[in-house]
């Protein structure tokens, strides 16, 4: 059915804490993405992953890690949380390692306090 | 460095008004150039995609005019309705890595009846 999953939806947390953000595609997708969305900024891309194991950092991938161990899943990570992390987190996927088509899910806001 | 500039940041208007968002951009060779759209709640998605010197593409009574010579992706719609309010993103992929799509700042439209 063609569908990017985040979960959770909402989540907030303390300064310090380990976050795991969640991210599953039914298309078998080779390429996943994971961004962030803050205001006047528009999509930073934090990480890509061209398929299991064989990820690439983005633009701002201080302070974040991934994982990926199946195709269908795009673990995001952030160890000891800081409050600038605040954001709306946006998983995406694409077919083969083309961008023709980014399909995002509806994203993850996570709150640092 | 490749890069999108889009000059809106936010743009308020009546419904049946002209629509225009302006999308620059500086990249090297001939890149395939994208609009995303993003309605409220949602993840971004696909609106259309050009390659091609002075293409048009056209979706949902939005069209965009690619032109090469001055670095342009303009978005317009002749008469906009209330359910166009979203946020849109002009995006280019990098000259280094097909695969990573940089996107703009992004535009906030809101339509009133």
């Amino acid at each position: 059915d063609m569908k990017v999953t985040q979960m959770p939806r909402y989540l907030i947390k303390r300064m310090g804490e380990n976050v795991l953000l969640e991210c599953g595609q039914d298309m078998s997708h080779e390429t996943m993405y994971w961004y962030r969305q803050d205001p006047g900024l528009g999509l930073q891309l934090i990480y890509i992953s061209y398929d299991v194991d064989s990820n690439s950092e983005g633009d701002i991938p201080k302070g974040y890690r991934v994982s990926r161990k199946k195709r269908e899943h795009f673990s995001l990570i952030l160890d000891s949380a800081k409050t600038n992390q605040t954001s709306v987190y946006f998983c995406a996927s694409s077919q083969g390692f083309s961008n023709e088509r980014l399909f995002f899910g509806h994203g993850t806001k996570l709150s640092v306090l | 460095g490749d890069s999108v500039t889009q000059t809106e940041g936010q743009v308020a208007l009546s419904e049946e008004d002209f629509l225009t968002i302006h999308c620059n951009y500086s990249a090297s060779g001939y890149p395939t150039l994208f609009w995303y759209v993003q309605y409220p709640g949602e993840g971004p998605q696909l609106l259309f995609r050009a390659s091609r010197d002075k293409e048009k593409g056209s979706s949902r009574g939005f069209e965009a005019t690619y032109d090469k010579g001055t670095t342009s992706f303009h978005l317009r719609k002749a008469s906009v309705q209330e359910s166009d309010s979203a946020v849109y993103y002009c995006a280019l992929p990098l000259s280094s890595s097909f695969s990573k799509l940089v996107f703009g700042q992004g535009t906030s439209l809101s339509v009133v009846p």
